[in-house]
C-alpha cells in the first residue's frame, strides 16, 4: 500500500521568508496529492491540491510542485505571515472509487515575529 | 467545519469503560471516516464507510469498531477503552463526484486513565 513521508516534522521561519515542506510517496499509482493545514484546536483543513497531470500549481501565496519521477511533492509558502502558523499534512491516493487517502505525519511551521 | 459535528469534544474515561464518539454531517456527502492523531504519527485511518451499507477497516481498527447509522451520522465505539487509546479522534466526510476532497470535524480529545 501507500507510505507518504513528511519532511521537516518542525520548521521555524522568520516572518516574510519562505518557507518549504516536502513529501515522497512510494506507490507510483497514486495521482492526487492533498495539502491540509490544521490550526489550534480545529480539524485539518484542504488549502491546495495537484494532480499527477499537473507539475505545479499556485494559489496566491502557496505553492505545489510535483516531480512524478522522483515521487516526491512540495509545498511551498511565501512572505509568509504570523497566521501561516499552523500543522501541515501531505497527502497522497490513488482518486478512484476505492481509494483511501494516505496521510504524511505532519510539520509544525512556526512563524517568527 | 461546521458541517461535520463530533460530540463530545472532550472526554476523560477509565480502563475498561465503553465509549461512543458520534459524528454528524450536514453537507451530504456518501463517504465517511474515523481517524486518529497522535503527536507526530500524523492522521490515521481507523474506518471508512463509502455508503450506508459500507463499512471498512482502516490501518488500526483493533479495539475500535463502528456504525453508520444514516448517510449523516457515523459513531466510533471503544468496547474497553485502553491508556494507548488517548488520543484526538477526527471524523471527516467526502463526495468523490468533487474530488473526494475531506471535509474534517472539530475533533474530540479522549484521555483513558
Amino acid at each position: 500500500g501507500e507510505n507518504v513521508e513528511q519532511h521537516p516534522s518542525t520548521l521555524s521561519v522568520q516572518e516574510g521568508d519562505s518557507a518549504v515542506i516536502k513529501c515522497t510517496y512510494s506507490d507510483s499509482a497514486s495521482n492526487y496529492f492533498p495539502w491540509y493545514k490544521q490550526e489550534l484546536g480545529k480539524g485539518p483543513q484542504l488549502i491546495i491540491d495537484i494532480r499527477s497531470n499537473v507539475g505545479e500549481k499556485k494559489d496566491q501565496r502557496i505553492a505545489v510542485t510535483l516531480n512524478k519521477t522522483a515521487k516526491h511533492f512540495s509545498l511551498h509558502i511565501t512572505e509568509t505571515q504570523p497566521e501561516d502558523s499552523a500543522v501541515y499534512f501531505c497527502a497522497a491516493t490513488l482518486y478512484s472509487s476505492a481509494s483511501k487517502i494516505i496521510f504524511g505525519s505532519g510539520t509544525r511551521l512556526s512563524i517568527r515575529p | 467545519d461546521a458541517d461535520v459535528t463530533q460530540t463530545p469534544r472532550n472526554r476523560i474515561t477509565k480502563t475498561g469503560k465503553r465509549i461512543m464518539l458520534e459524528c454528524s454531517q450536514t453537507k451530504g456527502h456518501d463517504r465517511m471516516y474515523w481517524y486518529r492523531q497522535d503527536p507526530g504519527l500524523g492522521l490515521r485511518l481507523i474506518y471508512y464507510s463509502f455508503d450506508v451499507k459500507d463499512i471498512n477497516k482502516g490501518e488500526i481498527s483493533d479495539g475500535y469498531s463502528v456504525s453508520r447509522q444514516a448517510q449523516a451520522k457515523f459513531s466510533l465505539s471503544l468496547e474497553s477503552a485502553i491508556p494507548n487509546q488517548t488520543a484526538l479522534y477526527f471524523c471527516a466526510t467526502s463526495d468523490l463526484s468533487k474530488a473526494d476532497t475531506q471535509y474534517f470535524g472539530p475533533g474530540t480529545r479522549l484521555t483513558v486513565l
